[in-house]
């Protein structure tokens, strides 16, 4: 089956700096990658998704590229600010809509 | 998304008593799905169900169980023979299509007295 790694685990920014969370998946099969953020005692939602077709995406300050190739795809948050601190998930999806989800980072923003 | 309900939020179990935790989607979505969440451990799958009157173990379904005799629902009962249960559950649902995310709801922690 599909294994999903995620690094760091936990990543510390200065307000204003930029965030990068990467993700390995193992399964060619997989062409579906979308990113969570879970605030503290909150549900996981969608912040952005890329299909395997698209090598990159961007939505404001957060981008995410792939590396089809290498099997990799990364999260970018520009300007971080305190809001931005939460726990981050990348997943990968199959076609059959399953998806395999990473460890998580907790991402803090230090005002 | 106030699409998906989950109940109760918060829930005591005792040992060798089952539990069954609620999950009710208003979405029309054909899938649902159930996640345990541990500390630094993500989201790992417990059951998933693709249509109605079918579903499939995920990766850690051991000491539990689902229905699906619904669209809207999708019940998950912690039995007994779960031994470490204590953790937070995660139902979400989605279209089942291709390129679409989950949908999650706020979650409900269940923990042994």
């Amino acid at each position: 089956g599909e294994n999903v790694e995620q690094h760091p685990s936990t990543l510390s920014v200065q307000e204003g700096d930029s965030a990068v969370i990467k993700c390995t998946y193992s399964d060619s099969a997989s062409n579906y990658f979308p990113w969570y953020k879970q605030e503290l005692g909150k549900r996981p939602q969608l912040i952005i998704d890329i299909r395997s077709n698209v090598g990159e995406k961007k939505d404001q300050r957060i981008a995410v590229t792939l590396n089809k190739t290498a099997k990799h795809f990364s999260l970018h948050i520009t300007e971080t600010q305190p809001e931005d601190s939460a726990v981050y998930f990348c997943a990968a999806n199959t076609n059959a809509g399953k998806s395999t989800f990473g460890d998580g980072t907790t991402l803090t923003v230090k005002p | 998304d106030g699409g998906i309900t989950q109940s109760p939020k918060y829930l005591f179990r005792k040992e060798g008593q089952n539990v069954t935790l609620s999950c009710e989607q208003n979405l029309n979505h054909d899938a649902m799905y159930w996640y345990r969440q541990d500390p630094g451990q993500g989201l790992r799958l417990i059951y998933y169900s693709q249509i109605v009157n079918d579903f499939q173990k995920g990766d850690i379904a051991e000491g539990y169980s689902v229905s699906r005799e619904k669209k809207e629902s999708f019940p998950l009962t912690v039995t007994s023979a779960q031994k470490n249960p204590t953790a937070f559950y995660l139902c979400a649902s989605s279209t089942g299509q291709v390129y679409q995310p989950q949908h999650f709801g706020d979650g409900t922690r269940l923990s042994i007295l």
